[in-house]
């Protein structure tokens, strides 16, 4: 069975540049998320997707973050502009509706 | 919000000896505790988890227990091995798709030989 795929693994832009992030979720998943990880630190969920429709986006900072999942399936995150404080690894995940999460490699963004 | 806070973040242990890391989470109507392991560079995987209608589940070397009462859960590993070393994670979720995933801060434990 396919995983979870995101590119690209790693990103290193200067700050105010954009980026983006795509994923695409295991086969038949309704639940997407992407979730933040500081070096460091635990997962911190950036937005809930169940299938094209935005379930939770309270942590996601909007003046500088987007996300869509057209169709329902794959989706993209967006920074722009880029701060020093964005450098993480962003990490997409899938479930079945509420079940267990798959996480994909990640996408490792440097900020310089 | 649910909050969860995981202890202790560094673990240190000889192998063959036992691990246990502990979390409390505060929102009462939670109730999935996955725990993930994550290696390092490496993406996190599910290794165990317990719904609120259950105490104790266990899975060859790894067991996790839930106090609904006093909103702590904890996981335990026995006979540990040097590829346990990892990060483990803590994480709580509420009852239907409105609820999301909070982790904890990680524990990093590391097994000597």
């Amino acid at each position: 069975e396919a995983g979870v795929a995101q590119s690209p693994r790693y990103k290193i832009i200067e700050k105010r540049q954009s980026v983006a992030f795509w994923c695409n979720p295991i086969s038949g998943h309704a639940t997407l998320y992407w979730y933040q990880q500081i070096l460091g630190q635990g997962p911190k969920l950036l937005i809930q997707f169940q299938n094209n429709g935005v379930v939770d986006d309270s942590q996601l900072p909007k003046d500088r973050f987007s996300a869509e999942r057209l169709k329902g399936v794959d989706s993209t995150l967006k920074i722009q502009p880029a701060k020093l404080e964005d450098s993480a690894v962003y990490l997409c995940a899938s479930s079945f509706y509420t079940g267990e999460l798959f996480f994909g490699e990640g996408s490792r963004l440097t900020v310089l | 919000g649910e909050n969860v806070e995981q202890h202790p973040s560094t673990l240190s242990v000889q192998e063959g000896d036992s691990a246990v890391i502990k979390c409390t989470y505060s929102d009462s109507a939670s109730n999935y505790f996955p725990w993930y392991k994550q290696e390092l560079g490496k993406r996190p995987q599910l290794i165990i988890d317990i719904r609120s209608n259950v105490g104790e589940k266990k899975d060859q070397r790894i067991a996790v227990t839930l106090n609904k009462t006093a909103k702590h859960f904890s996981l335990h590993i026995t006979e540990t091995q040097p590829e346990d070393s990892a990060v483990y994670f803590c994480a709580a979720k509420r009852r239907g798709s409105q609820g999301n995933l909070i982790f904890g801060k990680g524990t990093k434990l590391s097994v000597k030989p």
